[in-house]
């Protein structure tokens, strides 16, 4: 069965601090990767995905994740971050023969910037 | 730009009375979700639909679960006889295609409580 791993519960960060969020995954076969946001109040957007090619994708305001595939990690990083970045970040699987797309979901990173 | 909806945003009922979640998917998507989230827990998979049926669902959803499209623009979640450990964020998504590939977008969530 498919399973993601949030290492990190609770994060604390000043402003400017770079970040790194690390997911690691368990799935023997092809994976889709993604790292959702959920700001306070609002609904879950996706900040960036992996499908294939390039391990190291780019998505919106500023963040990256790199796959490697070697270590089933996708971890989410940011090398400077803001107040607005506080949020809780969820790292998301899904296999790559689903006909379905359903997402498996770490357990949640809540990241708190102190200005 | 397109939003799923959900309603109501909170719903309180008490142990053993029905509820009925409403979603509103975009417009063009074919493909429907629903996940749950316990307090301190992670975003869990409970059902996906698709082509007016269920396409796949978790351990979770049992027989007190059922879902509907009933007027082609709402996706309904029923919980027939709820239970105290039903007590969740309900989030809907919804996909424009099927696969892996595209990107699902959630709902603000409804919280349920159970007492």
């Amino acid at each position: 069965a498919q399973s993601v791993s949030q290492h990190n519960h609770h994060v604390i960060l000043s402003e400017a601090a770079s970040l790194e969020l690390g997911c690691n995954y368990s799935y023997g076969g092809t994976v889709n990767l993604f790292w959702y946001v959920q700001y306070p109040g609002q609904h879950l957007q996706l900040l960036l995905k992996y499908f294939s090619g390039d391990p190291l994708v780019k998505g919106i305001k500023g963040f990256e994740a790199e796959f490697i595939k070697s270590k089933f990690s996708f971890n989410l990083r940011k090398p400077s971050v803001q107040w607005s970045d506080t949020a809780e970040y969820f790292c998301a699987v899904s296999a790559f023969s689903s006909n379905t797309g359903k997402l498996i979901f770490g357990q949640g990173t809540t990241l708190q910037v102190k200005p | 730009e397109p939003e799923v909806t959900q309603t109501p945003s909170h719903q309180v009922t008490q142990m053993g009375q029905e509820v009925i979640l409403r979603c509103v998917p975009i417009s063009n998507h074919l493909y429907f979700y629903w996940y749950r989230q316990i307090l301190g827990q992670k975003v869990e998979f409970l059902v996906s639909f698709y082509n007016n049926e269920i396409s796949e669902k978790s351990e979770i959803f049992d027989d007190q679960f059922s879902v509907e499209r009933p007027d082609g623009s709402n996706f309904t979640l029923k919980i027939r006889s709820t239970k105290l450990e039903d007590s969740a964020m309900y989030f809907c998504a919804s996909r424009i295609t099927g696969g892996s590939y595209n990107e699902q977008f959630f709902g603000p969530g409804t919280r349920l409580t159970v007492l």
